[in-house]
C-alpha cells in the first residue's frame, strides 16, 4: 500500500495568511493526488485533483503543486470559512489511502 | 446534481453483518465507478472499496475477507456488506462518486455504532 503523510498535522492561523500544507507518499504516485477539506460534521468536499486541477466551484484562492512522492496544498489568503480539516489521497493505485489530516484553527 | 443517500441500521451487534445501501439521484449509476469509505469517530478517512456499475469490484486488502459490494442498476443503487463486525468497525459511512479515481460526490455519511 502507498503510505501517505501530511504536515503539519495542526497549524493556527489567521484571517488574510497564507497556508502550506504539505503531502508526502512513501511512492512516487506521479499526479495521482487529491486535496479534500472537511468541517466538523460535514462531508469531505473535493478541492483539488491531479495535484493541481481546482474542482468546479472550488475559490481560486487555494491551490495544488507537486508530483512524484511530494505536494503540497495553498491557501493564498485564509478565509474565516477555510477553517477545516484537510485530507490528501493517492489514487494511483488501489487501495486509495488518505493521509491522516490537517487541522487548520484560528489563531 | 447528482445526489447520494445512504440507508441502513444505525446499530449492529457484533459478529453480525453490517449492511447499507446508497442511492443515487440526479444521474444514473452507469459508467461510473462508486465507492464507500468510512471514518471512525474522530479519525481520518479510510477506503473501503469500489464498484463499476457493471459489477467488478476492488477492495481494500485490510477488509476484503469481510466486505462485499454490489449493485442493483434498475434501481439506481449499491450496496455494502460487511461480515463479522466489531467495535473497530463503528464509524461514519459514506458512499462517493469516484469520477477519474477523484471522489467528486459524497453522501452525507451515516453512522453505523457496532454495540451489544
Amino acid at each position: 500500500d502507498v503510505q501517505m503523510t501530511q504536515s503539519p498535522s495542526s497549524l493556527s492561523a489567521s484571517v488574510g495568511d497564507r497556508v502550506t500544507i504539505t503531502c508526502r507518499a512513501s511512492q512516487s504516485i506521479s499526479s495521482y493526488l487529491n486535496w479534500y477539506q472537511q468541517k466538523p460534521g460535514k462531508v469531505p468536499k473535493l478541492l483539488i485533483y491531479t495535484a493541481s486541477s481546482l474542482q468546479s466551484g472550488v475559490p481560486s484562492r487555494f491551490s495544488g503543486s507537486g508530483s512524484g512522492t511530494d505536494f503540497t496544498l495553498t491557501i493564498s489568503s485564509l478565509q474565516p470559512e477555510d477553517f477545516a480539516t484537510y485530507y490528501c489521497q493517492q489514487s494511483y493505485s488501489t487501495p486509495f489511502t488518505f493521509g491522516p489530516g490537517t487541522k487548520v484553527d484560528i489563531k | 446534481q447528482v445526489q447520494l443517500q445512504e440507508s441502513g441500521p444505525g446499530l449492529v451487534k457484533p459478529s453480525e453483518t453490517l449492511s447499507l445501501t446508497c442511492t443515487v439521484s440526479g444521474g444514473s449509476i452507469s459508467s461510473y465507478y462508486w465507492s464507500w469509505i468510512r471514518q471512525p469517530p474522530g479519525k481520518g478517512l479510510e477506503w473501503i472499496g469500489y464498484l463499476y456499475y457493471s459489477g467488478s469490484t476492488n477492495y481494500n486488502p485490510s477488509l476484503k475477507s469481510r466486505v462485499t459490494i454490489s449493485v442493483d442498476t434498475s434501481k439506481n443503487q449499491f450496496s455494502l456488506n460487511l461480515t463479522s463486525v466489531t467495535a473497530a468497525d463503528t464509524a461514519v459511512y459514506y458512499c462517493a462518486r469516484q469520477a477519474a479515481a477523484t471522489l467528486d460526490y459524497w453522501g452525507q455519511g451515516t453512522l453505523v455504532t457496532v454495540s451489544s
